[in-house]
């Protein structure tokens, strides 16, 4: 089981351009969240697909879009970026929507905004 | 609201306990869980607590849950330096049918000889 992989793995952009990041979740499971963790901060959820639809979203701008594809695997989409963007990209898969869920998450994307 | 706050830093010498603390604000959370990031690495989830428990042992790691204060803590016994990494607490919340983790903004664990 190659657990949840994430691709790239590290990404330079130049402000303003665009960028997609890839998830492949956990065999098995049905459920990705994303999340950004700036330097020096935990995670902060951006939002969830299930079902290849968003379920829930955190406190992120417009810019942040994503999409589910009927395997299960993901993309975030980040438009117009900035500076502040830059940070770690996890990817968390999961089963389900119970009140108990285990998270299992990428190595994450390095994304440097310059 | 949505809060969960540790401790920055904390240093230990090698063969030592370590305690790690935590405090979150959502009341209704069922479970919470410690995940553990090493340099340039994603998280790796190390254990979970659900609310209605006290403790859970497992291995090395001890969680201890006061409920009442809203306080959870972490203890790794007989630390090692393949211990040193940041340390997350994170509380699930379950809304409108759906999930989501809150995290801390981690402990740095030092390990030293």
């Amino acid at each position: 089981d190659a657990g949840v992989t994430q691709s790239p793995t590290h990404l330079i952009k130049t402000r303003g351009q665009q960028v997609t990041l890839r998830c492949s979740p956990k065999s098995g499971h049905d459920t990705v969240s994303w999340y950004q963790q700036a330097l020096g901060q935990g995670p902060q959820f951006i939002f969830q697909y299930y079902e290849e639809e968003e379920r829930q979203r955190g406190n992120f701008p417009d810019r942040f879009s994503g999409h589910q594809f009927p395997n299960y695997s993901s993309e975030l989409n980040v438009n117009a970026l900035l500076l502040g963007d830059s940070a770690l990209y996890l990817c968390a898969s999961s089963l389900g929507q119970g009140a108990r869920t285990e998270a299992f998450f990428g190595q994450g994307t390095r994304l440097t905004v310059v | 609201g949505e809060d969960v706050e540790q401790s920055l830093f904390l240093s230990v010498r090698e063969g030592d306990s370590s305690v790690i603390n935590c405090t979150y604000t959502d009341s209704s959370s069922t479970y919470l869980y410690w995940y553990k990031q090493e340099p340039g690495a994603g998280l790796q989830l190390l254990t979970y607590i659900f609310s209605n428990m006290d403790m859970k042992q497992d291995q090395r790691l001890t969680v201890l849950l006061n409920k009442k204060d809203k306080h959870l803590s972490l203890r790794i016994a007989d630390t090692q330096t393949g211990d040193s990494a940041i340390y997350f607490c994170a509380e699930i919340l379950f809304s409108g049918g759906y999930n989501k983790l809150i995290f801390g903004a981690g402990t740095r664990l030092a390990v030293h000889p």
